[in-house]
């Protein structure tokens, strides 16, 4: 099973409002991480964690806060967003490290109005 | 600099012709490769890779790869597309090490009936 999963699948959230998207994976995988897709660009990483530390942030902005509750879930607590930040919000997860296969999820489509 | 390569922004195909969809790299280290596919509205579904040993890799749906060393390429091929191949294909690669995966910037596949 190859398999991450995220929810929701479409957000519409104002500038103001605090929300968060959410990713799973039972696949004993010890990285999972964040990505931004524009529109007809490839995925921008945005952060990663490894054994549950947050290892590398890619100078995102402090309205996106990321979590590892566990070595299953990952979260990115959103807040104060721009209509800028709109954009499809993918998570992946790879067994150790960025250099082994990451699997994607299905994203989280994120309109901000 | 490491950088990743994909040569076509789109490609347009008739249905059951071959496609070739090229990926070029630049590094002097070894590197891991793949490819990912993704359809509209959707995450980014892993075609193949290439890790080590043959330089011939099979994937998913049909597809194979062949890394080039001495032309640091690793081009993505079909003998016979159907319909259903349309989609945005991304070349991605791990330079040594645990460094972040770097995406090219896709190829546009369209299955023309």
């Amino acid at each position: 099973d190859t398999e991450v999963t995220q929810t929701p699948k479409h957000l519409v959230m104002g500038m103001t409002n605090k929300k968060s998207l959410k990713c799973e994976q039972h696949m004993g995988h010890r990285a999972m991480y964040w990505y931004k897709q524009k529109a007809k660009k490839p995925p921008e990483l945005m952060f990663v964690y490894s054994y549950e530390k947050l290892s590398i942030n890619e100078s995102v902005p402090s309205r996106f806060s990321p979590e590892c509750p566990n070595s299953s879930l990952l979260n990115l607590h959103l807040h104060a967003l721009q209509p800028e930040d709109s954009a499809l919000y993918l998570c992946a997860s790879s067994p150790f490290g960025s250099s082994d296969t990451q699997y994607f999820g299905p994203g989280t489509r994120l309109t901000v109005l | 600099a490491q950088s990743v390569t994909q040569l076509d922004s789109q490609v347009p195909v008739f249905e059951e012709a071959p496609v070739e969809l090229r990926c070029n790299y630049s590094s002097s280290v070894s590197v891991y490769l793949f490819w990912y596919v993704q359809y509209p509205n959707q995450g980014l579904q892993l075609l193949l890779k290439y890790l080590s040993g043959s330089t011939l890799v099979k994937g998913i749906n049909g597809f194979e790869a062949e890394f080039n060393k001495s032309q640091t390429s690793f081009h993505l091929r079909k003998p016979s597309v159907h319909i259903s191949d349309t989609a945005e294909y991304f070349c991605a690669v791990s330079f040594s090490g645990n460094t972040p995966l770097v995406f090219g910037k896709g190829t546009r596949l369209s299955v023309i009936a």
